[in-house]
């Protein structure tokens, strides 16, 4: 969804360097997200964010940062990057419509650590 | 709970035939569904979702079905076509209390639809 972009696409970097992963969106959606996706597993929630004063921890956090810079804006850092944070980034946006609030991402950051 | 690792369940059909693809969930607390179309170098693109209400939805050539007594969802595509082509994602969520729009997906399901 050209609404939401992720910044940089694709990323190689090396252990122990910090690493921060920018998402821009113009939805004008109040709710932002940060997930991975590994290999062969769907995509696991890192950090979420409901508006620009609330940031919630997912499921796995541990390893991660993150800014909400703006309503627009949500950043993802690692401050010490290891091998296994190697995986796909996504971030997405959503805006709550009644009882269903459905989520819209962006095309991704592909971040390699060697 | 999902099953976690590394091998996607996969269908395959001919181009015109209906695929089927299922998904089990495991929060019978859930209340909202949605399935996702990841294709390949992409981010997940919204399909359709069904409230806990319901029990079936149709869209443009796809339908959901829900079955809360045995917790399954189903997508059902109609005149599969190749560029159907992609990993499937079922997610739920619920939305009592501060879990409101949290999703948990499952692990996807690869289709491939031959011409």
């Amino acid at each position: 969804d050209a609404d939401v972009t992720q910044t940089p696409r694709n990323r190689i970097t090396k252990t122990g360097k910090r690493i921060m992963l920018e998402c821009s969106q113009t939805k004008g959606h109040d709710r932002m997200y940060w997930y991975r996706q590994d290999p062969g597993l769907g995509l696991r929630l890192i950090y979420y964010s409901f508006d620009v004063k609330d940031i919630n921890k997912g499921e796995i956090s541990d390893g991660y940062s993150v800014s909400r810079q703006a309503q627009a804006k949500f950043s993802l850092s690692l401050e010490s990057a290891i091998p296994n944070q190697t995986a796909l980034y996504f971030c997405a946006t959503s805006h709550p419509s009644g009882s269903t609030d459905t989520q819209y991402f962006g095309p991704g950051t592909r971040l390699t650590v060697l | 709970g999902e099953s976690v690792g590394l091998h996607l369940p996969t269908l395959s059909v001919q181009e015109g035939d209906n695929s089927i693809i299922n998904c089990a969930y495991s929060n019978s607390a859930s209340d909202y569904f949605i399935w996702y179309k990841q294709e390949s170098g992409k981010g997940p693109q919204f399909i359709i979702d069904i409230r806990s209400n319901m029990d079936k939805r149709q869209g443009q050539r796809v339908t959901v079905l829900l079955n809360k007594t045995v917790k399954h969802l189903s997508l059902q595509i109609a005149a599969t076509q190749p560029g159907d082509s992609a990993v499937y994602f079922c997610a739920e969520s619920y939305a009592g209390g501060t879990s409101y729009g949290k999703l948990t997906f499952g692990q996807g399901t690869i289709l491939t639809v031959h011409p």
